[in-house]
């Protein structure tokens, strides 16, 4: 059983184009992010979400919408997709409370935009 | 706010040699810190934690790390490299923010390489 699963895990889309990319966790974990890896490697996040409120919004252009059904599924989607949208997009989930707990990855969303 | 310094971004060890990874933090308070690894087109894993129990972590896969306060360090080490072992490792500091919301700074990472 996948613990942090996100689909799809490959996309290619042209400019200007509107995608969604999903995820869903089976921990029982009450947050979410998104995160956003770029061509170097450099990890930086997006969103957060606790109990499907959002938390941490990282001066993430307002393109890029999450939305959090039910506190096991936060999705993203991206409007009018551009070229430098390009990147890995990873989902991510823990448990609130102590800085301590793990954060625990999917797979991560390759998105080529042509 | 805190922050996250990986020297070396690119590792090259022979398999069977020492591997060490630098990470340092700044933090003002007592800091909880991460290494992850993400080997090719994965996600990234958990490798290990230092939550203040003690100041020598040790985690999956033979890997653990020292905590050293006075040189605000964290460094990942492992006694024999694997060609396994090759991926990106990054090291990251819990930070919470005004609202008490919690996320991690990331450092660049360091790609290990091994070599046969």
């Amino acid at each position: 059983d996948t613990a942090v699963s996100q689909t799809p895990k490959y996309l290619v889309t042209q400019m200007g184009n509107d995608k969604s990319i999903k995820c869903e966790q089976n921990l029982g974990h009450d947050t979410m992010y998104w995160y956003k890896q770029d061509s170097k490697k450099f990890l930086k996040i997006m969103f957060s979400y606790n109990n499907k409120e959002l938390i941490i919004n990282e001066t993430v252009p307002n393109r890029f919408s999450p939305k959090s059904p039910d506190k096991a599924h936060l999705n993203l989607h991206i409007n009018s997709l551009e070229l430098g949208d390009s990147a890995v997009y990873f989902c991510a989930s823990s448990h609130s409370g102590g800085g301590n707990t793990e954060a625990f990855f999917g797979q991560g969303t390759r998105l080529t935009v042509v | 706010a805190q922050s996250v310094t990986q020297l070396g971004s690119h590792v090259s060890v022979s398999e069977g040699a020492l591997v060490l990874l630098r990470c340092n933090y700044s933090s003002s308070v007592p800091p909880y810190l991460f290494w992850y690894v993400q080997y090719p087109n994965q996600g990234l894993q958990l490798l290990l934690k230092y939550t203040s129990a003690a100041t020598l972590v040790k985690g999956i896969n033979g890997f653990e790390a020292e905590f050293k306060k006075s040189e605000t360090s964290f460094h990942l080490t492992k006694p024999s490299a694997h060609m396994s072992d090759a991926a990106e490792y990054f090291c990251a500091v819990s930070e919470t923010n005004a609202g008490n919301n919690r996320k991690l700074i990331w450092g660049l990472g360091t790609s290990l390489a091994v070599n046969p």
